[in-house]
């Protein structure tokens, strides 16, 4: 079936560095693809949309220059927490809708950050 | 805007009992609702949709939902639960005709614990 690969699953930076988490669809082509955030014990906050070839859309409270997302594939989305901070620290999963009317949405793992 | 509710954080049972779990949502328009369950550390999986038609509706894994218009509800149900369906489910709701079916609003979550 359709799968979502999101990589890396975990990573552990310094404060004031910036990490790439990359997503990827893996057997099909994904128009749209969501950012979400996961704080531990609670739902999952949308951050962003993204569509191929197209500024992402952010949720409001989210910030653009913190959270660069680059689509620049159909099948590849990247999320980069720009000068990360402990309050950064969060469960970061991504989500993919294939293309045409009815296509599911698929996750990927998540990636746990964790910044000190 | 919409919003999600759901009303328990946590539900223990035992196993081979049944279970319901309740989700209801607000939206001044139409919407389409999911629940989705996440295994630790992990992304989620889709467990049943509901768009349009039948109002119950059977997911993987033995679950069903219904949809209850008037109530604004979509309670999940399972008829009796293992050990293995221990796991975080999440309801969520997303706005027709808003561009994407998969913008998805989550509910809080609810922990469902099976004992043995």
């Amino acid at each position: 079936g359709a799968v979502v690969s999101q990589h890396p699953s975990r990573v552990i930076c310094k404060s004031g560095t910036s990490v790439k988490i990359e997503c990827r669809s893996l057997d099909f082509q994904a128009t749209t693809m969501f950012w979400y955030r996961q704080f531990p014990k609670q739902s999952l906050m949308l951050m962003a949309t993204s569509n191929e070839g197209s500024k992402a859309t952010y949720e409001q409270g989210v910030e653009k220059d913190k959270f660069l997302i680059n689509h620049a594939s159909l099948t590849l989305s990247t999320l980069t927490v720009t000068s990360a901070h402990p309050e950064d620290s969060s469960f970061y999963i991504c989500s993919a809708e294939g293309q045409g009317a009815g296509s599911p949405l698929h996750f990927g793992n998540g990636t746990r950050l964790t910044v000190t | 805007a919409q919003s999600v509710t759901q009303l328990d954080s946590q539900v223990p049972v035992f196993e081979e009992a049944p279970v319901e779990l309740r989700c209801n949502y607000s939206s001044s328009v139409s919407v389409y609702l999911f629940w989705y369950v996440q295994y630790p550390n992990q992304g989620l999986q889709l467990l049943l949709k509901y768009l349009s038609g039948s109002t119950l509706v059977k997911g993987i894994n033995g679950f069903e939902a219904e949809f209850n218009k008037s109530q604004t509800s979509f309670h999940l149900r399972k008829p009796s639960v293992h050990i293995s369906d221990t796991a975080e489910y999440f309801c969520a709701v997303s706005v027709i005709g808003g561009g994407s079916n998969y913008k998805l609003t989550f509910g809080k979550g609810t922990l469902l614990t099976v004992n043995p």
